[in-house]
Formats: C-alpha cells, sequence, structure tokens
C-alpha cells in the first residue's frame, strides 16, 4: 500500500466544473511533487514544492490550475473550469530531499465528461 | 533538455525466461536514474536507483540495472520473469536544480504461461 496518501482515488466530473485534488506526503518529507499521467504515457511534471515553495510550476497550466502547501503537510491541486483535455491520472510524490527517491501515491484518474 | 527514450512499448516474454527492458537517456551531465513499476490503476513503485558508484545496481524484486555511461544507457534486467512481474516499467532521468524526474513513455510487459 501506498504509503503517500491521495484522495480521491476516481473523480468524475463535467466540464466547465471544479475538481479538485488532495495529497498527504510521507511524514518528513519537504519536497512534494504532482505529476499527470495520460493514457499510455509516463508522467509529467506540474508543480514541484519545497516545504511550502514553488521550485517549479513551468509546466502547469496557470489559467486554470493551482497549488498549494501548507507547511511541510498536505498539498491540494485545483482545476477550474475543467477540460475535457484534463481527463488523465494525477500522481503526488513526495521525497526527503530534491535529490532522493521519490515516492508515489496511488493516484486521482479524473475523468471530464 | 534531458529526455528518456524507451524503445520498446510493449515486450511478451514467457514465464521463467530472462528479460531486458532498454532506457536510453540524454542529458549532458551524469544524471540520476530510475526504473520504476506501475500496476493497473496504481501508483508507481521504485525499483531501483543509479546516483554513483558502482555501475551495477540491485533493486527489489530481483531486478537490476547497469549505467553504461558510453552508451548513455540504464537497462533493467532479471534473469526469471514471474507472472506477476506483468506491469508497466518506466525509466526516468531526476535532473536540474529541482531533480524531478523526466520519464520515459514505458514499456508494457506481458507474461505468457
Amino acid at each position: 500500500e501506498a504509503e503517500v496518501a491521495q484522495s480521491p482515488r476516481y473523480k468524475i466530473t463535467e466540464k466547465s466544473q471544479a475538481v479538485a485534488f488532495w495529497c498527504d506526503p510521507i511524514s518528513g518529507h519537504a519536497t512534494l511533487y504532482w505529476y499527470r499521467q495520460i493514457l499510455g504515457q509516463g508522467p509529467e511534471l506540474l508543480v514541484q514544492f519545497q516545504d511550502e515553495s514553488v521550485v517549479d510550476d513551468s509546466q502547469l497550466p496557470k489559467d486554470r490550475f493551482s497549488a498549494e502547501r501548507l507547511k511541510e503537510v498536505d498539498s491540494t491541486l485545483k482545476i477550474q473550469p475543467a477540460e475535457l483535455g484534463d481527463s488523465a491520472m494525477y500522481l503526488c510524490a513526495s521525497s526527503f530531499g530534491v535529490n532522493q527517491p521519490q515516492h508515489f501515491g496511488d493516484g486521482t484518474r479524473l475523468s471530464i465528461l | 533538455a534531458q529526455s528518456v527514450t524507451q524503445p520498446d512499448i510493449h515486450i511478451t516474454v514467457s514465464e521463467g525466461a530472462s528479460l531486458e527492458l532498454r532506457c536510453n537517456y540524454s542529458y549532458g551531465a551524469t544524471p540520476y536514474l530510475f526504473w520504476y513499476v506501475q500496476s493497473p490503476g496504481q501508483g508507481l513503485q521504485l525499483l531501483l536507483k543509479y546516483f554513483s558508484g558502482d555501475t551495477l545496481v540491485q533493486g527489489i524484486k530481483g531486478f537490476e540495472a547497469e549505467f553504461k555511461r558510453s552508451q548513455s544507457s540504464f537497462n533493467l534486467r532479471k534473469p526469471s520473469v514471474h507472472w506477476s512481474d506483468a506491469a508497466e516499467y518506466f525509466c526516468a532521468v531526476g535532473a536540474g536544480s529541482g531533480y524531478a524526474l523526466n520519464f520515459g513513455k514505458g514499456t508494457s510487459l506481458l507474461v505468457t504461461p
């Protein structure tokens, strides 16, 4: 069972609606990552946090996506409004430090109707 | 920019046969290299990692990988495959100041009786 907790496991919503994903990293892990995995592809980084600060959000579609993390604890990724192309698996990972192995949660499977 | 290529989209092997999954990377310096495995609908599990030192690294579940700088490769091997090894395998490189992972497109492994 994954040690990084994510919820919900599945989310089905209509386009133009708002959707939010939650991630609780492994205790003590300062670095947190959100990845998006389209079916049949490898994960791609959306945003990286070091503690509560954003390190890299260059691939985050900021017109509709937002992410936040409160002091070394959980993180939330939001999409508003959702589009059909957002259907994917959203994976959260955490690591002790930036050059340490990343541990992944089981992900949230998002389907946009 | 760094990139990872997994030339084989699908591989089928018989149970008990040996396995080699190919991975080539492009990166200017010595990268941090990883192999992850993903079962359907699940997150990613770390199989092994290479940071430095011995170029042959041992991982979990009987897997090993060899880093070959001259060939820019980090191929994954297992001497005898079990039916439970059927899954998607991803090679990844961690680089840059944030060490976010850049994944290949994955290789789907099918194990036949």
